[in-house]
């Protein structure tokens, strides 16, 4: 019954490859949000959809693709992965697109070599 | 450009005393204030928010206040439990990004026996 999933859990990969994070959502909520804590502990918001559109696009390198199948998943595909990419990555949701509580999802830890 | 700073990166405090967790904030128009928790390889989870046509909001053991003059706000848990060891973060939005999140860097709370 987890209410915003994230998969992988933990990924290590190699520079130059091509990754994707998946989330899920369950709780019925209209807009998914992807965050980046780096190696200092800054949690950057990178992207928000909205009902499947793109809200926010923060200054985030092209590498990095959003994508929203659906309202309930927001997956993170990155190209050529560089060794600044290594974070944990976070997703949430929240039920509008507002001053409503977003809850975020577990993390995925992202080491690049 | 750190809109939102947390100046104490820790902060250890005896069970049942007071935490008083401090953040303040540059940016003028931001109207919205958070408080999430985060426990170690999980994700953050809300705790408590203020609008800043408030100068506190209590919800049981926490109270977050706000100093716009000051442009600081503080969050007190009082009595501290060991279950309060974590992370806190302080969040600010504006009225015209309401989604947008910015976060401070994070201060972690010990609460001793």
């Amino acid at each position: 019954d987890t209410a915003v999933s994230q998969t992988p859990k933990y990924l290590v990969t190699q520079m130059g490859n091509d990754k994707s994070i998946k989330c899920e959502q369950n709780l019925g909520h209209d807009t998914m949000y992807w965050y980046k804590q780096d190696s200092k502990k800054f949690l950057k918001i990178m992207f928000s959809y909205n009902n499947k559109e793109l809200i926010i696009n923060e200054t985030v390198p092209n590498r990095f693709s959003p994508k929203s199948p659906d309202k309930a998943h927001l997956n993170l595909h990155i190209n050529s992965l560089e060794l600044g990419d290594s974070a944990v990555y976070f997703c949430a949701s929240s039920q509008a697109d507002g001053r409503e509580t977003q809850y975020f999802g577990p993390g995925t830890r992202l080491l690049v070599l | 450009d750190q809109q939102v700073k947390q100046n104490s990166p820790s902060l250890s405090v005896q069970e049942g005393r007071i935490s008083i967790l401090n953040c303040d904030y540059t940016n003028s128009m931001f109207d919205y204030f958070l408080w999430y928790k985060k426990y170690p390889a999980e994700g953050p989870t809300f705790l408590i928010s203020i609008s800043s046509i408030k100068d506190k909001n209590e919800d049981g053991r926490f109270t977050v206040f706000l100093n716009k003059s000051a442009k600081h706000l503080s969050l007190h848990i009082v009595p501290s439990q060991p279950g309060d060891s974590a992370v806190y973060f302080c969040a600010a939005s504006s009225a015209g990004t309401a989604s947008k999140l910015t976060f401070g860097t994070g201060t972690r709370l010990q609460v001793t026996l």
